[in-house]
């Protein structure tokens, strides 16, 4: 099964651009990988998806190589209300199983 | 406001009881999805349901259940409960290939 990987906790100043990575080296074909933002007993909130290249929206950009092992979430000129745990999904179909694989998340802390 | 609805917004119950979280998705989502969120842990799936049929299955113990109804709406069964199943429980609902999954606000369970 796919399985994902991302950086526990990240820190960062005000106004400065942050990038996230995800690695997930068994991603299937037709999977996609989407990003959530969740804060504080809150229901996470999406951010982004993508297939592959790069995709960009009014919030943030993904980038996904080629080989698609891997994708890095970019957060452009942060702010303190972008404090938060962001997750990378995919969507995972290995092994004849269906299965929906959050990361543990990475806890990005924007210091004033 | 994602358009999801989750109740209760809040559970208290006992040792070795049996609760029942209810969750109406978006208008036109087909798919539901449930998940568990211990304090400071990540997202565990549980379980998926698409038109009224059961389409994955994750962690889900054998104490819980769901199902989905003809108007779409789910509800999660927790029964024998434990002090371990306190935590946030999640919904999701979703509609199209990509399946971006909008989340409720939660309901907080807890078992003294």
């Amino acid at each position: 099964l796919a399985k994902t990987t991302q950086p526990i906790s990240m820190d960062s100043y005000e106004g400065q651009e942050v990038n996230i990575t995800c690695s997930h080296n068994n991603i299937a074909t037709n999977d996609y990988i989407t990003w959530y933002q969740q804060f504080p007993s809150q229901g996470p909130r999406f951010i982004i998806q993508g297939y592959k290249t790069k995709v960009t929206n009014e919030v943030a950009s993904l980038f996904i190589p080629a080989d698609r092992k891997s994708s890095t979430l970019s957060l452009p000129r942060v702010s303190l209300s972008d404090t938060a745990v962001y997750y990378c999904l995919v969507q995972d179909s290995g092994a004849g199983s269906y299965q929906l694989t959050f990361g543990k998340g990475t806890k990005l802390s924007v210091i004033p | 406001d994602s358009g999801v609805t989750q109740t209760p917004k809040h559970l208290i119950t006992a040792t070795g009881q049996r609760v029942t979280l209810r969750c109406s998705p978006r208008s036109g989502d087909l798919s539901v999805y449930w998940y568990q969120q211990s304090l400071d842990q990540g997202l565990q799936f549980l379980i998926q349901y698409y038109n009224g049929e059961e389409r994955a299955k994750g962690n889900i113990l054998e104490r819980f259940s769901a199902q989905q109804f003809p108007d779409l709406h789910s509800e999660l069964n927790l029964s024998s409960l434990e002090l371990g199943d306190s935590a946030l429980y999640f919904c999701a609902s979703s509609r199209g290939a990509k399946n971006i999954q909008y989340f409720g606000a939660g309901t907080r369970l807890s078992v003294l």
